[in-house]
């Protein structure tokens, strides 16, 4: 079965900080997969998705990147943090585009 | 475009019934629903397609208006596990790109 590892738990950083949040997706290949952020209380917004390896699109511009280095790894990088960028952080992977999406059990984080 | 759920927060007792509507203003693909409880990663709950298609299992439905561009959640004889938050996703194209909707809690009390 397939199963979605997102890691770490939850996360404190000083503003100017460097960020880096890991993916990984096992039991399947070539999935399509997704980074959302969810702000207290909000819904959820999608930051980046990827079809592919080195595949990645952005759709918020902002300070955050991502890549994918291998087939099931998604990684959020951010060279320095900024207090906006506080939030849960949510990975996500689908078969094919369209369908439904699985989520990662999330990284709370807070930049102070 | 962020589609717009209503209401924002339903309270419920055990055993009624409750709807939660999601609308968009440009023609849609594809809606998502999805249940997230607090702290947690929200869980799939079904997706509908634009033919205006009704779906469901056990006592939660939903029903997809492609002229309205509107889809409707029905959650029937809630139980306490219903509580969390619901958003609908919805996708103006096959490609994959949810855009959320703000979210509704829902609260089921015994």
């Amino acid at each position: 079965s397939q199963t979605i590892h997102q890691w770490p738990a939850t996360l404190v950083q000083p503003v100017g900080s460097p960020l880096s949040l890991e993916c990984t997706v096992e039991g399947t290949s070539n999935p399509n997969l997704y980074w959302y952020r969810q702000a207290a209380g909000r819904g959820l917004q999608l930051l980046f998705y990827s079809v592919g390896i080195g595949q990645i699109s952005s759709e918020v511009p902002q300070n955050l990147s991502a890549s994918r280095p291998q087939d099931r790894q998604f990684i959020l990088s951010s060279k320095k943090l900024l207090l906006s960028d506080s939030g849960f952080y949510l990975c996500a992977w689908s078969a094919l585009p369209g369908e439904k999406l699985f989520f990662g059990s999330g990284t709370q984080l807070s930049v102070l | 475009q962020q589609p717009v759920q209503s209401p924002q927060a339903v309270i419920l007792r055990e055993g009624e019934d409750a709807v939660i509507n999601c609308s968009s203003s440009k023609a849609l693909y594809s809606v998502h629903w999805y249940r997230q409880k607090h702290g947690e990663a929200p869980v799939f709950l079904m997706i509908l397609l634009k033919g205006g298609e009704q779906k469901g299992h056990e006592k939660i439905s939903a029903s997809f208006n492609e002229k309205k561009q509107q889809s409707s959640l029905y959650l029937t004889a809630s139980q306490l596990s219903y509580s969390g938050t619901y958003f609908c996703g919805t996708e103006r194209t096959s490609y994959g790109k949810l855009t959320f909707g703000q979210g509704t809690i829902l609260t089921v009390h015994p």
